[in-house]
């Protein structure tokens, strides 16, 4: 089976642009999760979507959007690009049937760099 | 989420058994321990994950005080393969609590030969 897949894997970008990045889960999982991880920090909550539907929000602006298609498939989206927006975006996905074990499995993620 | 605290980084000799700790005071009855590892320019691979009781898998064993206070990620024989950032994460089970986990900046493990 594939693994998370996540596009695309590097990209640039300057101030003010707008950029997607996307995400297709493990076949079967329902739950996508995304994560900011900025050069020498842990990865930060940024939204999980669960049967299309926001299931939580990290303390991030609302220039940060995202959405789930019916595939469950993924789009990251942000407006308005600063320079402190360039870090590593990283995709999870977990399944129902990890309820109880709740592991999640992540994508190789989107390195993204503002100019 | 309950808070942890991990050293920010600790050497091993390759062969040798890594022990990484991890302090979460203020866990929750309810709160899993879960560890992961993110190897450079890779996403985060979960390890393991207990409750009270010590678990081991193929990977690594987990050791859990009585009081739950504090817990070790153990990987008996480190190769050099190992070298990576280790998350402690405390939380809720269940795959809805899963994607909200709170990473903090975790123990950089290098492991030399």
């Amino acid at each position: 089976d594939a693994g998370v897949t996540q596009s695309p894997t590097h990209l640039i970008k300057t101030r003010g642009q707008h950029v997607t990045l996307r995400c297709s889960p493990i076949s079967g999982h329902k739950s996508v999760s995304w994560y900011q991880q900025v050069l020498g920090q842990g990865p930060q909550f940024i939204f999980q979507y669960y049967e299309k539907e926001e299931r939580g929000r990290g303390n991030f602006p609302d220039r940060f959007s995202a959405r789930q298609f019916p595939n469950y498939s993924s789009e990251l989206n942000v407006n308005a690009l600063l320079l402190g927006d360039s870090a590593l975006y990283l995709c999870a996905s977990s399944s129902l049937a990890d309820a109880n074990t709740g592991e999640l499995f992540f994508g190789e993620g989107s390195r993204l760099t503002v100019l | 989420d309950a808070k942890t605290t991990q050293p920010p980084s600790m050497d091993c000799a390759e062969g040798r058994a890594a022990n990484l700790p991890c302090n979460h005071s203020t866990i929750s009855g309810n709160e899993y321990v879960y560890w992961y590892r993110q190897i450079h320019s890779q996403g985060p691979q979960y390890i393991i994950h207990g409750l009270k009781n010590n678990e081991t898998n193929e990977m690594a064993s987990l050791i859990i005080t009585e009081d739950r206070k504090s817990s070790t990620l153990i990987l008996p024989h480190a190769t050099l393969r190992d070298t990576a950032v280790y998350y402690c994460i405390v939380r809720v089970a269940g795959n809805t609590n899963a994607g909200k986990s709170t990473f903090g900046d975790g123990t950089t493990l290098t492991v030399k030969p």
